[in-house]
């Protein structure tokens, strides 16, 4: 079985500051994704990377890939209020027999105060 | 730009009492999901399909049943309702698995009690 485990829990900061999570695991992945939840709505991707080392930039999102395709990271640099949600990484499976299915993180819960 | 209909948004049932979830997805792809998600236990996955006429168990099955029997339905049924199965449940698709992510509904938040 693939764990995803995701760093911090929670995350409670202040508007304009930079944050990071992290999204570790011991199993090689063939892309890894990240989503966006608010209260009361679905997962809503935000970006995939499927290159080992591979940087993608949304806005003030960097989101990034590493080497070993075993980890990745995301960073919002000077958080707003609107930032503020549930954050999920999820991993899918290198070994191409598991039909599509996803590995989740447990998530980060981020909260932005004004 | 439907994407993934579930219905409902919201159900109570008693215990022992039977209900069935609908899935309906209009980008015509191949891959189903149904997920459960509790708080600190993340998304589980219950079943999967792979196409029409097709079905799988996924992590957490027991208790579930699945039907797919047009490509662009997916329905979860609940035979008989338990206080475990309290939940927000979530249906996902995809049209090449998992690889490029998937396109979730808005969920349906089900009390058992």
């Amino acid at each position: 079985t693939q764990l995803l485990e995701q760093s911090p829990q929670f995350l409670s900061i202040q508007e304009g500051e930079n944050l990071t999570v992290y999204c570790n695991s011991s199993s090689v992945f063939s892309s890894l994704q990240w989503y966006r939840q608010e209260p009361g709505e679905g997962p809503v991707l935000l970006v995939t990377v499927v290159t080992g080392g591979e940087v993608k930039k949304l806005k003030r999102l960097t989101f990034q890939f590493g080497d070993a395709r075993k980890d990745s990271s995301l960073h919002i640099t000077a958080a707003q209020p609107g930032d503020t949600g549930l954050y999920l990484c999820a991993g899918a499976d290198a070994g191409g027999t598991s039909y599509g299915k996803l590995t989740f993180g447990q998530g980060t819960i981020l909260t932005v105060h004004p | 730009n439907a994407g993934v209909t579930q219905t409902p948004k919201f159900r109570v049932l008693k215990t022992g009492q039977s209900m069935t979830l609908l899935c309906a997805q209009d980008m015509n792809h191949e891959y189903m999901y149904w997920y459960r998600q509790d708080p600190g236990m993340g998304l589980r996955l219950i079943h999967y399909s792979v196409g029409e006429g097709t079905t799988a168990k996924g992590e957490v099955p027991d208790g579930y049943n699945v039907s797919r029997l047009k490509k662009q339905n997916f329905l979860l049924g609940l035979e008989s309702a338990a206080p475990s199965q309290t939940s927000v449940y979530f249906c996902a698709s995809s049209y090449s698995g998992g690889h490029y992510g998937y396109t979730f509904g808005s969920g349906t938040r089900l009390t058992v009690v």
